[in-house]
């Protein structure tokens, strides 16, 4: 079965400077999609940035990219010029590419916490 | 426009009583469904239907009974409530297979006195 672990529980970023937080996924399988979303203090989740395996192009959306790095099963998202918006609890996610297999699994999640 | 809305937001009620929550998308999306968010924040899928038809069922206690009327809804009916059901319960929709991403609604939270 796939896992995904977020190890950092929690980060902080001084407001306008870099962060990034760290994904690591376990799976057997060649082709799926990976997500980061973000969930703010009201609760809502939002699709930050989405990544398909077997493209080696790192995505990007704005001031959100990520390092997807493949072999060594790893999705990190990197946050440029952060804002006070970007406060939030950031969850990442994989979904495999197999036919009949709709479900994402989540990891635990990241608290970005974003210094005035 | 509100593209996937849950009711109620929020919810609570007394242990051993029957609740519903209601999901409705205007997103044109065939797949619809339910994951609970506890209160360490972990996700988890319960659920899942795609054009009325449920494909996911994970292990959940059958006194959790989704029902999706036509594509464009998802309620989740729970009996019998129990102190452990208190979490957040999220609907979301996708179109076939997620493979784009979910949209989600905003969450219900139920609290279980």
């Amino acid at each position: 079965a796939q896992t995904v672990t977020q190890s950092q529980p929690e980060m902080s970023v001084q407001e306008a400077e870099t962060v990034t937080l760290s994904c690591t996924y376990d799976t057997s399988e060649s082709d799926y999609y990976l997500f980061w979303y973000k969930q703010p203090p009201s609760r809502q989740m939002i699709l930050v940035i989405r990544q398909e395996a077997y493209k080696q192009q790192n995505a990007t959306e704005n001031r959100f990219s990520v390092n997807f790095q493949k072999a060594a099963k790893s999705f990190s998202l990197k946050i440029s010029d952060s804002q006070l918006g970007d406060a939030a609890m950031y969850f990442c996610a994989y979904r495999s590419a197999g036919s009949g297999t709709y479900k994402y699994i989540f990891g635990t999640g990241t608290r970005l916490k974003v210094l005035a | 426009d509100t593209a996937v809305s849950q009711t109620p937001k929020y919810l609570v009620t007394q242990m051993g009583n029957d609740k519903s929550i209601k999901c409705e998308q205007n997103l044109g999306h065939d797949t619809m469904y339910w994951y609970k968010q506890d209160s360490k924040k972990f996700l988890k899928i319960m659920f899942s239907y795609n054009n009325k038809e449920l494909i996911i069922n994970e292990t959940v206690p059958n006194r959790f009974s989704p029902k999706s009327p036509d594509k464009a809804h998802l309620n989740l009916h729970i009996n019998s409530l129990e102190l452990g059901d208190s979490a957040v319960y999220f609907c979301a929709s996708s179109s076939y297979r997620g493979m784009d991403g979910y949209t989600f609604g905003s969450g219900t939270r139920l609290t279980v006195v």
